[in-house]
């Protein structure tokens, strides 16, 4: 069975300092990966997606997360915080067997960005 | 291109009633998926339709359902609404193909008084 777990519910930094959104996963065949931000009272953008090419994926402003099967650990970051970056932040697995559109989310990280 | 259009935005109900909500995918996607969303359960797959049929379903019960029109067009409903129902409701679609991006719309946010 394929599981996600986001370590940290919230997570607070100051901007301009980086930012790290741990997600562990657990999946019996080789996952597809993604993170996708929700801003208040949005949908979800995707930011970035792992999918069995590189290791290191970059994604859209500025963020970029670091598959490692052997931590089974898909963790997102950014070097330097801003503003916008607050909202909630979701660990996504997509399970082999169940096709593309069924997919598990984590239970999410909500990042805060103080000045 | 236009993204995701879902309608209506907000919507209030009390509970037995029933509910209707649209999609609109992106032109060209096939692929339409709906999730639920909650405080306590997160975000959770309900069912994906592609040309019509529905694919994949969810672990919820028999009151929400779906359905998918020849131009792509989704509806969900649900009905004998309960408080718990009480949830933003995203659909997202995709092509088929590729590696599985969705995107997403704004969500129907549904209250069940």
């Amino acid at each position: 069975a394929q599981s996600v777990t986001q370590l940290d519910s919230h997570v607070s930094v100051s901007e301009g300092t980086p930012v790290l959104l741990r997600c562990n996963y657990s999946s019996s065949y080789s996952p597809s990966l993604f993170w996708y931000v929700q801003h208040p009272n949005k949908g979800l953008q995707l930011l970035l997606k792992y999918t069995s090419a590189a290791t290191l994926v970059k994604g859209i402003n500025g963020f970029e997360a670091e598959f490692k099967k052997s931590e089974t650990s898909f963790h997102l970051t950014k070097p330097s915080a801003h503003m916008s970056d607050a909202a909630e932040y979701f660990c996504v697995v997509s399970p082999f067997s169940g096709g593309y559109n069924k997919l598990i989310f984590g239970a999410g990280t909500r990042l805060a960005v103080h000045p | 291109k236009a993204g995701v259009t879902q309608t209506p935005r907000y919507l209030i109900k009390t509970r037995g009633q029933q509910v209707t909500l649209s999609c609109s995918p992106i032109s060209g996607h096939r692929s339409v998926s709906w999730y639920q969303q909650t405080p306590g359960q997160g975000l959770q797959f309900l069912f994906e339709y592609f040309s019509e049929t529905q694919r994949n379903k969810g672990n919820f019960p028999g009151r929400f359902s779906g359905r998918q029109f020849s131009n792509s067009r989704s509806e969900m409903n649900v009905s004998t609404l309960e408080l718990g129902d009480s949830a933003l409701y995203l659909c997202a679609s995709r092509t088929e193909g590729g590696t599985g991006e969705l995107f997403f719309g704004e969500g129907s946010r549904l209250t069940v008084l």
